[in-house]
């Protein structure tokens, strides 16, 4: 299957501080990815959906200033997570669905672990 | 809203035991549906998937799941589970066709014991 990397997998950050997040597609070009939370014993939650060359779209809650995405290539979405605090610990999960591959089905990244001191 | 429901919040079952998770979900009008396994340490994986055709779904390792449209639900089975199964299973709906993303259930623990 398709094929979604994250990087960093695991960071420690002091509160204040930003971080930024990386997801690539790496066999495969993702116009949309989407961008999820998982608190610990929680569900995946949608916090939102980054187009390539446009603006991410936000869920209800969700901070724009404060998860910044930019998504600007067909390969690559960053999202910078600003002035952290540790409520912002979490892991966070991209995905993205294989426009070629005729299914539903979105492939996800191995997840990054944000910790905030 | 559209909403997925996992009854269980955490299942506990000796090896060799036969599993079923419920899922139910709120939206009326054409679903594709998916299970998704998180292993411990691990990122998720697809388990199978359902988009039309025959409501029983076969998927890896042995599990299967049935969709029942009369009931909003899909089931996920395994005759007999093993201690390697012990995981968090996700439930997950697509309301439409397109680039939309999936909603998830809160999931399932699942704990299989020697």
């Amino acid at each position: 299957g398709a094929v979604v990397s994250q990087h960093p997998s695991w960071v420690i950050c002091k509160s204040g501080t930003s971080v930024k997040i990386e997801c690539r597609s790496l066999d495969f070009q993702a116009t949309t990815m989407f961008w999820y939370r998982q608190f610990p014993k929680q569900s995946l939650m949608l916090m939102a959906t980054s187009n390539e060359g446009s603006k991410a779209t936000y869920e209800q809650g969700v901070e724009k200033d404060k998860f910044l995405i930019n998504h600007a290539s067909l390969t690559l979405s960053t999202l910078t997570v600003t002035s952290a605090h540790p409520e912002d610990s979490s892991f966070y999960i991209c995905s993205a669905r294989d426009p070629t591959g005729g299914t539903g089905e979105l492939f996800f990244g191995e997840g990054s672990r944000l910790t905030v001191l | 809203a559209q909403s997925v429901s996992q009854h269980n919040h955490h299942v506990i079952l000796s090896e060799a035991a036969s599993l079923e998770l419920g899922c139910n979900y709120s939206y009326g009008g054409t679903v594709n549906l998916f299970w998704y396994v998180q292993y411990p340490g691990q990122h998720l994986q697809l388990l199978l998937k359902y988009f039309s055709g025959d409501p029983l779904v076969k998927g890896i390792k042995g599990f299967e799941a049935e969709f029942i449209k009369s009931k909003f639900s899909f089931n996920l089975r395994k005759p007999s589970v093993q201690w390697s199964d012990t995981a968090e299973y996700f439930c997950a709906v697509l309301k439409s066709s397109g680039n939309t993303p999936l909603v998830f259930g809160k999931g399932t623990r699942l704990s299989v014991i020697a």
